[in-house]
């Protein structure tokens, strides 16, 4: 069965900091990756997305920045963390199928910029 | 394009019964429905493509009216268990992307 994993589970960054976060997905192949941000009380906003090895598309012009180095592993990075980084952090993935794909959602990060 | 949700929110008692509205103001591909408890993560509930009527999860329905451009979840005879936000994903292309509405919180309550 296929698993999703993240971490670290929670983070709390100085603003200026350099943030990295990861996400990796086991038993599945050349899977669709995302990035969500959620804020607090609020609903997801897809950041990036991913169908292929160094394959990324930018949702959301911000500080943030993602890769894929290998195919089943997922990063966002930044180089300067600001205050409105702050929140909760998913990392998806779907099975490319051709057609409607269901997302899975990892575990998040919780991330507080202070 | 994000989809609205209507209500924000409903309280509940157990054994009562909840509509969950997402509309769309463009064509839908699919619609996914999600539920997340507070502190985790979504867990997918089912999709509906165009015109399904699905029945996926526990005593949880959806339905799919593409000319409306819009997916109601129904929640029937509701458990302490179906408390949580609900979140509806609309694909408006094959494009693997989904935005995702603002969400309803349900609190079902004794």
């Amino acid at each position: 069965s296929q698993t999703i994993h993240q971490w670290p589970a929670t983070l709390v960054q100085p603003v200026g900091s350099p943030l990295s976060l990861e996400c990796t997905v086991e038993g599945t192949s050349n899977p669709n990756l995302y990035w969500y941000r959620q804020a607090a009380g609020r609903g997801l906003q897809l950041l990036f997305y991913s169908v292929g090895i160094g394959q990324i598309s930018s949702e959301v012009p911000q500080n943030l920045s993602a890769s894929r180095p290998q195919d089943r592993q997922f990063i966002l990075s930044s180089k300067k963390l600001l205050l409105s980084d702050s929140g909760f952090y998913l990392c998806a993935w779907s099975v490319q199928m051709g057609g409607p794909e269901t997302q899975y959602f990892g575990p998040g990060t919780r991330l507080l910029v202070l | 394009q994000q989809p609205v949700q209507s209500p924000q929110a409903v309280i509940l008692r157990e054994g009562e019964d909840a509509v969950i509205n997402c509309s769309s103001s463009k064509a839908l591909y699919s619609v996914h429905w999600y539920r997340q408890k507070h502190g985790e993560a979504p867990v997918f509930l089912m999709i509906l493509l165009k015109g399904g009527e699905q029945k996926g999860h526990e005593k949880i329905s959806a339905s799919f009216n593409e000319k409306k451009q819009q997916s109601s979840l129904y929640l029937t005879a509701s458990q302490l268990s179906y408390s949580g936000t609900y979140f509806c994903g609309t694909e408006t292309g094959n494009d693997y992307k989904l935005s995702f509405g603002a969400g309803t919180t349900v609190t079902v309550r004794a």
